[in-house]
């Protein structure tokens, strides 16, 4: 079984804080992605990678970035935390670009910020 | 950005019910679309990735359905049980490897 995981699963955190999200996936996919889900707005893609050390902005990227230095690590960066970063995070996979696979999420972390 | 629209946006049906939902999308530079189910506390999970207009795709009591040249795809469940409670997403991917995510259908349903 494919297994995503995100190194919390609740965060608090106050304002003006650097903040570091992990996600670690197991099945040696290529594609990693950083959303966030927000009440009736959807999930929203923050960032995505495609390969160790590429990445590319998603919809929403202002205010974070992200580290790829391994290929099953994906770390989301909050360079300096806001209330309005106050939402549940979800980290996702998907292996080879151009196929048509499915994603594999990550339990998500709440992160708030006070 | 790309506009994918899911309706209705929550649903409550009794067991036994059957009921389905609508996801619109993009027509143009189409390439897959997904459906995931988000349990409470629980990831999303996939139910399908669809890729070719008229597709028909079933995972026991659902099912779904995909026109690319109008930019529909309809999800539909089967004698809906409680455990069928859930958010239901549907995702456009076009010409990347993005996905465009719809704000998904909450179906509850009542014992």
């Amino acid at each position: 079984d494919v297994k995503v995981t995100q190194s919390s699963r609740y965060l608090v955190k106050r304002t003006g804080e650097k903040v570091f999200l992990e996600c670690v996936q197991d099945m040696d996919h290529e594609n990693m992605f950083w959303y966030r889900q927000d009440p009736g707005l959807g999930l929203r893609l923050i960032y995505f990678s495609y390969d160790v050390k590429m990445k590319e902005k998603g919809d929403i990227p202002e205010g974070y970035s992200v580290s790829r230095e391994k290929k099953e690590r994906f770390s989301l960066i909050l360079e300096s935390a806001s209330t309005n970063q106050t939402s549940m995070y979800l980290c996702a996979s998907r292996p080879s670009p151009g196929q048509y696979y499915e994603q594999y999420f990550g339990p998500g972390t709440r992160l708030t910020v006070t | 950005i790309l506009n994918v629209e899911q309706s209705p946006q929550s649903l409550h049906v009794q067991e036994g019910d059957s009921t389905n939902f609508t996801c619109s999308f993009p027509s143009s530079n189409f390439y897959a679309l997904h459906w995931y189910r988000w349990e409470t506390a629980k990831s999303p999970e996939a139910l399908f990735v669809m890729t070719l207009n008229g597709d028909e795709k079933k995972k026991g009591r659902i099912s779904a359905t995909l026109n690319t040249k109008e930019g529909y795809s309809y999800l539909y469940i089967k004698g809906s049980q409680p455990e069928d409670s859930a958010t239901y997403l549907c995702a456009f991917q076009g010409g990347s490897e993005k996905l465009v995510f719809g704000k998904g259908t909450k179906l509850t349903v009542n014992p």
